[in-house]
């Protein structure tokens, strides 16, 4: 079972590139979140979806765009990439359900130079 | 708005010890739910624990536990016995359930160190 699968894993662009990260989850979940991980900062939500083609800002989501194309996948697009974006990224998905957790992906490490 | 508070940016503990890990959050919500995740040194996320918001009980797992304390908004986590493996960065979240996909936040975290 593969659970929640991110790639790139690694990923190093320069500032005002582009680039898509790509998350799929096997587990028939509806919700799905896009997390960046900073030192000292914990995750913080940048967007989440309930269902395909819908989506909802987080916490973090300047800079950002997403989509939800169908169940399995939702993809984090950054349009032209800042140094301030160079960050660890999780894919997570859940249950919709209140009291089930989120499980991860594996991570994205952007470095943005 | 929803918030997580997590004060305690490190912690060192010596190995056999029990170690508490605060959690304060705040939400005008009456119905959400509480987790905790431990996330080592290879980076993935470990689901330890849940406590619902109406759970009369505190939740347990193995050697975690949380101290619920609703009235104080505060969901503390409890290692007893810490092992040299329990070292890495902790983590308390909290899901509201009424928002569209039933959004989960995050404290900054606490990482943890088990001195032998």
């Amino acid at each position: 079972n593969a659970g929640v699968t991110q790639t790139p894993k690694f990923q190093v662009l320069k500032t005002g590139q582009s680039m898509t990260l790509q998350c799929a989850q096997d587990m028939n979940h509806n919700s799905m979140y896009w997390y960046r991980q900073d030192p000292g900062m914990g995750l913080r939500l940048i967007y989440y979806s309930a269902s395909e083609g819908t989506t909802d800002k987080g916490e973090v989501p300047n800079g950002y765009n997403v989509s939800r194309l169908n169940k399995r996948e939702f993809s984090l697009r950054l349009e032209s990439a800042a140094p301030s974006q160079t960050s660890v990224y999780f894919c997570a998905s859940s249950r919709d359900r209140v009291n089930t957790e989120a499980f991860f992906g594996q991570g994205t490490r952007l470095t943005v130079v | 708005a929803q918030k997580i508070t997590q004060t305690q940016p490190g912690m060192f503990v010596q190995e056999k010890e029990a170690v508490t890990l605060d959690c304060t959050y705040d939400t005008s919500d009456q119905s959400y739910g509480l987790f905790w995740y431990k996330q080592p040194s290879s980076g993935e996320m470990i689901f330890l624990i849940y406590q619902g918001s109406y759970d009369e009980q505190n939740a347990t797992e193995g050697r975690y536990s949380l101290n619920f304390q609703k009235a104080r908004k505060s969901a503390n986590l409890v290692i007893s016995a810490s092992q040299l493996g329990d070292s890495a960065m902790y983590f308390c979240a909290m899901r509201d359930p009424y928002s569209s996909a039933s959004k989960i936040i995050f404290g900054s975290g606490t990482r943890l160190s088990i001195r032998p």
